[in-house]
């Protein structure tokens, strides 16, 4: 069974541009989760998708969107990057219900120059 | 505000050694408790989980956490370090709806050989 797929693994970007991030989640997964990691951040919430309709969101502007598509697969976007974007996002998706038991993907890595 | 706190940033540990990393949550009311690992580049891997019950769980790789509420305490254990180990580890909770989980900020575990 496949895990979760998230494309590109690696990006770089500069400052001013937008970047899409795409998540597959794992067959069968409703629900899909956006994390963004930073050593001086850690690990934080940005959204969660379930059934097409985000229903979680984390303390993040404006610029950083999602969506979830009928097929369950997830974007992401940052619009007008700053430096204090490069991350690693991750997304990970989960079967059972609102349990928080999630599997992750291996992240996309961007960074903004 | 709901939070989760790793005290210990780095731990050092020999191989064959016992492992302890220690993880305290300030929650309302108890909150669905988790363990994840991370390896250099790499996701998220879920260890073990605790919903309720039994407030001794054993997880993969011969893990195990044990819950105390006296203590607001979800320790991780393991009699016995490999040094594939080495990693860093993130105890998070899940204490409101959907699947948003709160992350500590992650101790990083080296193995010596």
């Amino acid at each position: 069974k496949a895990g979760v797929t998230q494309t590109p693994r690696y990006l770089i970007k500069t400052r001013g541009q937008q970047v899409t991030l795409s998540c597959s989640p794992i067959s069968g997964h409703r629900s899909v989760s956006w994390y963004q990691q930073t050593p001086g951040q850690g690990l934080q919430f940005l959204f969660e998708y379930f059934s097409e309709t985000q229903r979680n969101k984390g303390n993040f502007p404006g610029r950083f969107s999602g969506r979830q598509f009928s097929n369950s697969r997830s974007e992401m976007n940052v619009s007008t990057l700053e430096l204090g974007d490069s991350a690693l996002y991750l997304c990970a998706s989960t079967l059972r219900g609102d349990t928080g038991e999630l599997f992750f993907g291996e992240g996309s890595r961007l960074t903004v120059l | 505000a709901q939070s989760v706190t790793q005290p210990d940033i780095h731990i050092t540990v020999s191989e064959g050694a016992s492992l302890e990393l220690r993880c305290n949550y300030s929650y309302g009311a108890t909150p669905y408790l988790f363990w994840y690992v991370q390896s250099p580049g790499q996701g998220l891997q879920l260890l073990l989980k605790y919903f309720s019950g039994d407030t001794l769980v054993q997880g993969i790789k011969g893990f195990e956490a044990e819950f105390k509420r006296s203590q607001s305490s979800f320790n991780l254990r393991k009699p016995s370090v490999h040094w594939s180990d080495a990693a860093e580890y993130f105890c998070a909770a899940r204490g409101g709806g959907g699947n948003k989980l709160t992350f500590g900020t992650g101790t990083q575990l080296k193995v010596e050989l």
